[in-house]
């Protein structure tokens, strides 16, 4: 299963606004509903940020949001925050193996 | 509060097979809306997922790894395990367990470095 293609980098100013694509293909992304985008401090474990391509588990900010459109799921980061500056990796459920799932190559956003 | 720690050796030798144990404290792994899985992460690279597993035993694994992996759980002991076989370089990484609902891992334990060396 090959991964999800993400931008590798990408900034942002304080309080701009930024947008992460993650496009697959009708396989993952684009033929389920199972999208999920993971926030990564340097040397800590990834944490849940969106699930089901729009929901926010309890507790993140509503300055997250998720959508998709075809074979691209997008995570849009508002009023971007020092605190933000982290990789981003999105994952997608995969029909090519049984409760598969296959993850992007992940985006570092740099708060510039 | 549900934590997930790994634990297991930090090097293992070129061809040999790699052990990792995944304790649950803070909910029971015997629950039956979730699945419990692995994930892992070379040094500066990506997220890959290895596989999950269910308290029934019931196992679902990345293709690309199936031939080397095996998962399996001990609900006596709230603990599910990783076994990867003749591992190479190629398998040093920060490995993660993590709970699954449906395909989404959360929360994650603190990942441990295996590091893969003769």
């Amino acid at each position: 299963q090959s991964a999800l293609t993400q931008p590798a980098s990408m900034s942002g100013s304080p309080g701009q606004s930024i947008t992460i694509s993650c496009t697959g293909t009708s396989s993952d992304v684009g033929g389920y509903n199972y999208v999920s985008w993971y926030q990564q401090h340097p040397g800590k474990a990834p944490k849940l940020m969106i699930y089901d391509v729009t929901n926010r588990p309890s507790g993140v900010s509503d300055r997250f949001s998720g959508s998709k459109s075809g074979n691209t799921a997008s995570l849009t980061i508002s009023g971007l925050q020092a605190e933000d500056e982290a990789d981003y990796y999105c994952s997608s459920y995969t029909s090519t193996s049984t409760l598969g799932v296959v993850f992007g190559g992940g985006t570092k956003l740099t708060v510039l | 509060q549900l934590q997930l720690q790994e634990s297991g050796p930090g090097l293992v030798k070129p061809s040999e097979t790699l052990s990792l144990t995944c304790t649950v404290s803070g909910d029971s792994i015997s629950s039956t809306n979730y699945y419990w899985g692995w994930i892992r992460q070379p040094p500066g690279k990506g997220l890959e997922w290895i596989g999950s597993i269910y308290y029934s035993g019931s196992t679902y694994y990345n293709p690309s790894l199936k031939s080397r992996v095996t998962i399996s759980v001990d609900t006596s002991k709230n603990q599910f395990s990783l076994k990867l076989s003749s591992v190479t370089a190629a398998d040093t990484a920060v490995y993660y367990c993590a709970r699954i609902l449906a395909v989404n891992f959360d929360p994650w334990g603190q990942g441990t470095l295996v590091t893969v060396s003769s």
